[in-house]
């Protein structure tokens, strides 16, 4: 079955860091860019940047820049997102989505992973 | 790189077609044929709906289609149906600027 399965929901105090994790399975890891995708509560979604799971490659989005890290594991078909120094305003939903080769779009997304960040 | 305006709300009876909007600039919209839509019900994973601008993956209904003019490009959804309730973002590829992509600000499409 093809799908992405995202880490469980996280609880952080300001300051702090998160790595949430998204495990591919059903299609061949390495032939896809990873995006990473954010929605805080009721706003829109907002793209944060992306990893080329075949070389390790990145590219973020400039409102990150400094703040975020993607990273992959391909033993275990797994992206990751590290965000860093986080405030309220980076409590939201993180979506993992895999982008259609060639295409430019996001044909697959994960279910997503709650982080709330909170004293 | 500032969000896609979208139409915050749009709302229909069943049956009805609706159309919304997608409007960005000559650096992103108008500047490249990738823009995709998504289908967003609350809790679930974002469904991608169009690609390429009038592109519809295999699974998607021909009730939904899409347009672009200049830096607008447009959804339209015919013959609205109840399962059509949902958020809906555009989506455009802007390579060549500060961010590879960017989002719409999204729209709730309720059906009456």
């Amino acid at each position: 079955q093809v799908q992405l399965v995202h880490s469980g929901a996280e609880v952080k105090m300001p300051g702090a860091s998160v790595r949430v994790s998204c495990k591919a399975s059903g299609y061949t890891f390495t032939a896809h860019f990873m995006h990473w995708v954010r929605q805080a509560p009721g706003q829109g979604l907002e793209w944060m940047g992306w990893v080329r799971p075949r070389t390790g490659d990145t590219l973020y989005a400039q409102k990150f820049q400094g703040r975020v890290t993607m990273t992959r594991d391909t033993s275990i078909n797994t992206a990751y997102m590290e965000l860093s120094a986080l405030t309220s305003d980076d409590t939201a939903v993180y979506y993992c989505a895999r982008e259609s080769s060639g295409y430019k779009n996001f044909d697959l997304w994960g279910r997503g992973t709650l982080v709330t960040v909170s004293s | 790189q500032s969000a896609l305006t979208q139409p915050a709300s749009v709302s229909a009876s069943r049956g009805q077609s609706i159309t919304i909007s997608c409007t960005g600039t000559s650096r992103d919209v108008g500047g490249h044929n990738f823009v995709s839509w998504y289908q967003h019900h609350p809790g679930e994973a974002p469904k991608l709906m169009i690609f390429e601008v009038t592109k519809r993956p295999s699974g998607v209904s021909n009730r939904f289609s899409g347009s672009k003019s200049g830096n607008t490009a447009s959804l339209t959804i015919s013959g609205l149906q109840a399962e059509d309730e949902a958020d809906y973002y555009c989506c455009s590829f802007a390579g060549g600027t500060t961010d590879d992509y960017v989002f719409g600000t999204g729209t709730k499409v309720t059906v009456l």
